[in-house]
């Protein structure tokens, strides 16, 4: 299967920014979601990427490059209710399909006060 | 607001009995996606769908078989169930690649216990 990595936990303080780093395989690449997900609940989509670059939304943005297999989450100040896993997810082609959706184990962020 | 609603929120089922977990989504996607969801190894994809009858194994397809006779429902079955495989399902779908917005929706999750 192909792989997704990213940091298993990170923690940071409220008001603050973090970034969540996310690499894949580049081989069939097509297209890169981040989602945010509260212990118990489905995941929820935050953001899309299938061009080079910066994809801003409120206080998230998400950042693509296909060439280097690499994508970063940012989130700017940041709130308590922040604390929950993000996960990197990637479509693939497959065959002569759309592609499947392949996700990353999730990074659990901790906001502490 | 798009919906995929799983048949069951738990589900206690013994071990070598045949299970049903079922998916429908109202907002006519194409693709369709069952995962399951373990403490450290994340979600891992079991199968997918593009079509109706059409089906794809994902990573970890043993143990698994999916229908898909209608394309709002998306149906995972476990043949004989056995205890590694108590889990969190996650049922998904999204529109066809090139759709305005192309995110997979989710539901609600089936926790499954085998016992």
């Amino acid at each position: 299967g192909q792989n997704i990595d990213q940091p298993t936990e990170m923690t940071a303080t409220e008001g603050a920014i973090v970034q969540i780093n996310c690499t894949y395989q580049t081989s069939g690449f097509n297209g890169l979601f981040w989602y945010q997900q509260h212990a118990g609940e489905a995941p929820t989509f935050l953001s899309y990427n299938v061009l080079d670059g910066l994809e801003e939304k409120g206080r998230f943005s998400s950042f693509l490059s296909r060439s280097k297999g690499y994508s970063y989450l940012l989130l700017k100040e940041l709130q308590m209710k922040d604390s929950a896993s993000y996960l990197c997810a990637v479509r693939f082609h497959y065959g002569g399909s759309q592609g499947n959706l392949i996700f990353g184990k999730g990074t659990k962020l901790s906001v502490k006060p | 607001d798009v919906k995929v609603t799983q048949s069951s929120r738990y589900l206690v089922k013994r071990t070598g009995e045949k299970v049903f977990l079922e998916c429908v989504q109202d907002m006519d996607h194409e693709n369709m996606f069952w995962y399951r969801q373990d403490p450290g190894l994340g979600l891992r994809l079991i199968y997918f769908s593009y079509d109706v009858k059409m089906k794809e194994k994902g990573d970890i397809p043993e143990g698994y078989s999916v229908s898909r006779e209608k394309k709002e429902r998306f149906s995972l079955i476990l043949e004989s169930a056995s205890t590694n495989q108590t889990s969190m399902y996650l049922c998904a779908s999204s529109p066809r690649q090139g759709a305005r917005h192309t995110e997979a929706f989710f539901g609600q999750g089936t926790r499954l216990t085998v016992v």
